[in-house]
């Protein structure tokens, strides 16, 4: 166990609509990062939050938005969900960005079937 | 830009027998490399790291990976494999351009060890 948490761990929606995704990070994490894993694209970065504040964006749709709040807990809304939005969401955590020895602790993820 | 490359999909192995699963990177500065593994239904679990020193790692669960600067590759490797290393292996590199400690990953190998 990591120590990430991440909810729901299933989420079967329709196109069209809206989810959001959770995620707690490790205590005294102050680091999240968002992933998404599908067999098309791989593993790919979403975007990053460190204390509150957005350090970095990958690929991430204008549908997609990301915050996190003053506990430090993060949520990841999907919105307009299209077919191709299906995927593992992984949700990520460590200590700092300022501190490259610092590796990243992943969650178990939540698997979105968009139907 | 920064890039890993894991050249085989599959990779299987006799139980005992010694194992390795490649990877090659490209990056613009320093290289800060790391080995994550995957099972099924489950999030990332970390292996090891490569950030500067000796260019041999140990790491988790008797894995170790070999960081060659002139071949630019990041093999990893265990001695003797065991039917619980069955899983999905991944390559990353830190993200190079924003400093902000995100990770890309290659495609993955999916290690299957034959009893």
């Amino acid at each position: 166990d990591s120590g990430v948490t991440q909810t729901p761990k299933h989420l079967i929606t329709a196109t069209g609509q809206r989810v959001t995704l959770r995620c707690s990070p490790r205590s005294g994490d102050l680091s999240v990062y968002w992933y998404q894993q599908s067999l098309d694209q791989g593993l790919q970065f979403l975007i990053h939050y460190y204390n509150g504040e957005e350090r970095a964006k990958g690929n991430i749709l204008e549908r997609f938005s990301a915050q996190q709040f003053p506990d430090l807990h993060s949520e990841l809304n999907l919105s307009s969900l299209e077919l191709g939005d299906s995927a593992l969401y992984l949700c990520a955590s460590s200590v700092s960005w300022e501190y490259l020895n610092y590796e990243q602790y992943f969650g178990p993820g939540t698997r979105l079937t968009v139907t | 830009a920064q890039s890993v490359a894991q050249p085989e999909d599959q990779v299987n192995v006799a139980e005992g027998n010694p194992l390795t699963v490649k990877c090659t990177y490209s990056v613009s500065g320093n290289p800060y490399l790391f080995w994550y593994v995957q099972y099924p239904n489950r999030g990332l679990q970390f292996l090891l790291k490569y950030i500067t020193g000796d260019n041999l790692v140990k790491g988790s669960y008797g894995f170790e990976a070999e960081f060659n600067k002139s071949q630019t590759s990041f093999h990893l490797k265990k001695p003797s494999a065991l039917v619980s290393d069955s899983a999905l292996y991944f390559c990353a590199v830190r993200d190079d351009q924003t400093g902000a400690n995100n990770l890309f990953f290659g495609t993955g190998t999916r290690l299957t060890v034959i009893p």
